[in-house]
């Protein structure tokens, strides 16, 4: 086990609502960074947190936001939410510097049904 | 150019033979290409990773092909096991990125 952790485990909404999940990263970790895995793909990148701090984003809509609070959890808000956006959801935390960047640790997921 | 090309997409393999997955990108700014393996439920975790200034590396059964000049680069399980059944990611870091690029994955089944 990575030491992140995610919740919900499972989540079931309907289109036009929104969700929040949540992220706890590795101890001593301070960056994280979400990621949208749709089924049969790879992890898409949504963007990252950094002390607080957006630090980049993917090809994803204004409608997917993101917080990271002073202990670096971290919550992934989506607004109005639409079909396509059922996938499991994963977070990952990182030390800060470009060499630990690389040893992204990831958790299980939030899986996000939306109906 | 941001893409890594990931194939193929399912396997089968007997037990005790040999797994291979095969991956290529376009942008030569990549400088990191790990390997994640990702079982159902789990998140994926880290296998094993190579730089571009090294050909081979080997960790165990798992070792990593790195084709520089063809842009190319794959996975070898030796010995595959029942307990190596999961789903594989290549991925590349590197250039304007901090993010990781996935391949769309291999899905490995080893047959007892």
């Amino acid at each position: 086990e990575t030491g992140v952790t995610q919740s919900p485990t499972h989540l079931i909404k309907t289109r036009g609502q929104q969700v929040t999940l949540r992220c706890s990263s590795q101890s001593g970790h301070n960056t994280v960074s979400w990621y949208q895995q749709a089924l049969g793909q790879g992890p898409q990148f949504i963007f990252q947190y950094y002390r607080e701090e957006e630090n980049g984003r993917g090809n994803f809509p204004p409608r997917f936001s993101g917080l990271q609070f002073p202990n670096y959890s971290s919550e992934l808000n989506v607004n109005a939410l639409e079909l396509d956006d059922s996938a499991l959801y994963l977070c990952a935390s990182s030390r800060d510097s470009r060499h630990f960047q690389e040893t992204q640790y990831f958790g299980p997921g939030t899986r996000l049904l939306v109906l | 150019q941001q893409q890594v090309k990931q194939s193929p997409q399912s396997l089968i393999v007997q037990k005790g033979g040999i797994s291979i997955i095969n991956c290529a990108y376009e942008n030569t700014a990549f400088d990191y290409f790990p390997w994640y393996q990702q079982f159902p439920g789990k998140g994926p975790a880290l296998l094993i990773a190579i730089r571009p200034d090294v050909s081979e590396k080997k960790e165990g059964r798992f070792t990593i092909s790195f084709n520089k000049s063809a842009k190319q680069f794959s996975l070898h399980i030796m010995d595959s096991q029942p307990g190596d059944s999961a789903t594989y990611f290549c991925a590349a870091l590197g250039g304007q990125g901090f993010s990781f690029i996935f391949g769309k994955g291999t899905r490995l089944l080893v047959k007892p």
